[in-house]
């Protein structure tokens, strides 16, 4: 089966405050790539990171990181120092090689409390 | 931002009607897919193209249909609509399936009552 599960429904800090949303994924593939994207209140989907399984550097971008980790089928996403406008749901994805088709986590909504 | 657009972006219809979403693109990406999303499901795919007149069922795809004339156009059509299909659809589309990240339009609201 291939799936991926985020845990957490919804997480509430206070600004500059550091969280980490959780991504675990099952999938039978060795070769797959993993995705995340925020959906800001406006609605829309914004890509913000692709990992190939192969590639299990850590990726770092301003205050936003992520924590990819083969053993453990996960994909961690950290916000240093949140911000008010880190406000959204973000939505951890898996895309088995050789399919089109991604699956999608049902999303964990942060709120950013000024 | 990919350059794609959804049209309607809201939506009002009653049960029984038969609606039809347009997504169109000006990346001449060769994939398109639709989605919907519903709360506490994430985005689940409703049909994809993998070109034109090529397109194939996703995970929810009874009771639409899709169509593919043109690259740019990718056209979802609610056959009879029901009240389970009210949700918010997006269209997406990626360039090959090698290096896919898939770019999302801003999607359509639709309410069938």
């Amino acid at each position: 089966a291939q799936k991926v599960t985020q845990a957490q429904t919804e997480i509430s800090v206070v600004e500059k405050e550091d969280v980490t949303l959780d991504c675990v994924y099952e999938t039978r593939d060795t070769t797959y790539y993993l995705f995340w994207y925020k959906q800001p209140p406006s609605g829309e989907l914004v890509f913000l990171i692709r990992r190939n399984s192969f590639d299990e550097q850590n990726e770092i971008s301003g205050r936003y990181s992520w924590n990819f980790q083969k053993s453990t089928s996960s994909f961690n996403f950290t916000i240093t120092a949140s911000q008010v406008v880190d406000s959204a749901v973000y939505f951890c994805a898996l895309r088995p090689s050789g399919t089109y088709k991604y699956i999608f986590g049902t999303g964990t909504r942060l709120k950013v409390l000024a | 931002d990919a350059g794609i657009t959804q049209s309607p972006r809201h939506k009002v219809t009653e049960t029984g009607t038969p609606v039809t979403l347009r997504c169109h693109q000006t990346e001449n990406h060769r994939y398109m897919y639709w989605y919907r999303q519903d709360p506490g499901h994430g985005l689940r795919l409703i049909h994809y193209s993998y070109g034109v007149k090529d397109t194939d069922k996703g995970e929810v795809s009874d009771g639409y249909s899709v169509s593919r004339s043109k690259t740019e156009d990718f056209l979802l059509t609610l056959e009879s609509a029901t009240s389970s299909q009210t949700s918010v659809y997006f269209c997406a589309i990626s360039e090959s399936s090698r290096y896919e990240t898939q770019y999302f339009g801003p999607g359509t609201r639709l309410l069938v009552l």
